[in-house]
């Protein structure tokens, strides 16, 4: 089955940019998509791409998809303590009955 | 309503007693999910409904696990018989016509614990 891997901890200063990398082994994948986790909260969506883009940037976060190597990374730039969370990465290959295929996520702990 | 919502937000059960989790979603989407997320694990798909079609029951762990939804409204998530290994948060998400490339809007999910 569809499989998405990223590193559990991403360890950065506050002010340095983060990157976090994702992944993903379906081929057909459509669209794909990084989740922000807070403690005690559901998932919010803050961005996704569509696997006919390789690029997509929205104010501080930047997506990055190679298709290629089935590889996608999300840069936050000036990382801020609010930024503390927990960032999953989903695939879907059409939605409907397939829903979302998720990674395990990556907690990113910022340093003073 | 505004957003997804669920309850109870925590719920703590022995072991062998049935619960039942309701998930509230946004008013006009059509699609809901149930996921489980066990701590440290990422999402695990449960179950699928989309409008009045036949739900999607694909990704239930076992037959103690059954859900419902009338419509497009409230669903109801039941468990059975409650062993520890359910203990996990469980989210609901619903999305609308476009909820492919929106992705899904997400509850704050239910804490389940069994003792």
């Amino acid at each position: 089955g569809e499989d998405v891997e990223q590193s559990l901890f991403l360890s950065v200063r506050e002010g340095d940019s983060s990157v976090i990398n994702c992944t993903y082994t379906d081929s057909s994948s459509t669209y794909l998509y990084w989740y922000k986790q807070e403690p005690g909260a559901g998932l919010q969506l803050l961005t996704y791409i569509f696997s006919n883009m390789d690029m997509k940037q929205d104010q501080r976060l930047t997506v990055l998809l190679n298709k290629k190597d089935k590889h996608l990374s999300l840069r936050i730039a000036d990382t801020q303590t609010g930024d503390s969370a927990i960032y999953f990465c989903a695939e879907t290959s059409g939605g409907g009955a397939d829903g979302l295929t998720f990674g395990k996520g990556t907690h990113l702990i910022i340093q003073p | 309503g505004a957003g997804v919502s669920q309850s109870p937000s925590n719920k703590v059960t022995e072991k062998g007693k049935d619960v039942e989790l309701r998930c509230d979603p946004i008013s006009g989407h059509t699609a809901l999910y149930w996921y489980r997320q066990r701590l440290g694990q990422g999402l695990e798909f449960l179950i699928y409904f989309q409008g009045n079609s036949a739900p999607d029951k694909s990704g239930l762990p076992s037959d103690r696990f059954s859900a419902e939804r009338t419509g497009e409204s409230v669903s109801t998530l039941t468990i059975q018989r409650t062993q520890q290994e359910d203990s996990a948060v469980y989210l609901c998400a619903s999305s609308g016509r476009t909820g492919v490339r929106r992705g899904y809007t997400f509850g704050s999910g239910t804490r389940l614990t069994v003792v």
